[in-house]
């Protein structure tokens, strides 16, 4: 029973074109949305965030929506530039959770050059 | 400098061993965490320290046990290993128990690897 879904296991781009990633989720309960950038063989990194009140924050080229009625997320970089290339993981969480992360299962981003 | 270093970056044993990976962080963090990230690519978390007290403990079975000398450290003992096992294992810290205000900084993975 998986709570945050990323259906996309891939998304290619060409470099300065906008790069949509989506997520959605099941868990009402979320409170906290994140996303994590992870490059071949390291850790994710902490990318943005965004709470269960608002329905956008924006971040230099980053900016994430949420869509609560949905339970849908979205991820937006634009320009997309070849250092962006790299797996993109949704995660979420409940407030009385704490730090109890619930991740997807990642969305390869390939951007051309 | 490493703000999470884990070891060892690969791992590669034998069914009924038992093996330990080793986890530090130097960024002065409160809280530490263990996740797996299995061959369907999810990370799930296992165990999460605050000042080496035990606050989360998913299920997992008893050969995992998690162990935190002081809050800079938080080291994974594996027993009795099966393949099932095998998986990526990520470190993390974060400042404080709240993962919006308190981003998780992971380490650099170890593979496990159970033949």
């Amino acid at each position: 029973d998986q709570q945050v879904k990323q259906n996309s296991p891939s998304l290619s781009v060409q470099e300065g074109r906008i790069s949509i990633l989506n997520c959605d989720y099941t868990n009402s309960m979320f409170d906290y949305f994140l996303w994590y950038k992870k490059y071949p063989a390291e850790g994710p990194t902490f990318l943005i965030s965004i709470s269960s009140i608002k329905d956008k924050n924006e971040d230099g080229r980053f900016t994430v929506f949420l869509n609560k009625s949905a339970k849908h997320l979205s991820l937006h970089i634009v320009p997309s530039q070849p250092g962006d290339s790299a797996v993109y993981f949704c995660a979420a969480s409940e407030e009385t959770s704490g730090s109890r992360l619930t991740f997807g299962e990642g969305t390869q981003l390939t951007v051309n050059p | 400098d490493t703000a999470v270093s884990q070891t060892p970056k690969y791992l590669v044993t034998q069914m009924g061993n038992d093996k330990s990976i080793k986890c530090e962080q130097n960024l002065g963090h409160d809280t530490m965490y263990w996740y797996k990230q299995d061959s369907k690519k999810f990370l799930k978390i296992m165990f999460s320290y605050n000042n080496k007290e035990l606050i989360i403990n998913e299920t997992v079975p008893n050969r995992f046990s998690p162990k935190s000398p002081d809050k800079a450290h938080l080291n994974l003992h594996i027993n009795s290993l099966e393949l099932g096992d095998s998986a990526v294992y990520f470190c993390a810290s974060s400042q404080g128990e709240d993962s919006y205000n308190s981003p998780l900084h992971f380490g650099n993975g170890t593979r496990l690897t159970v033949t």
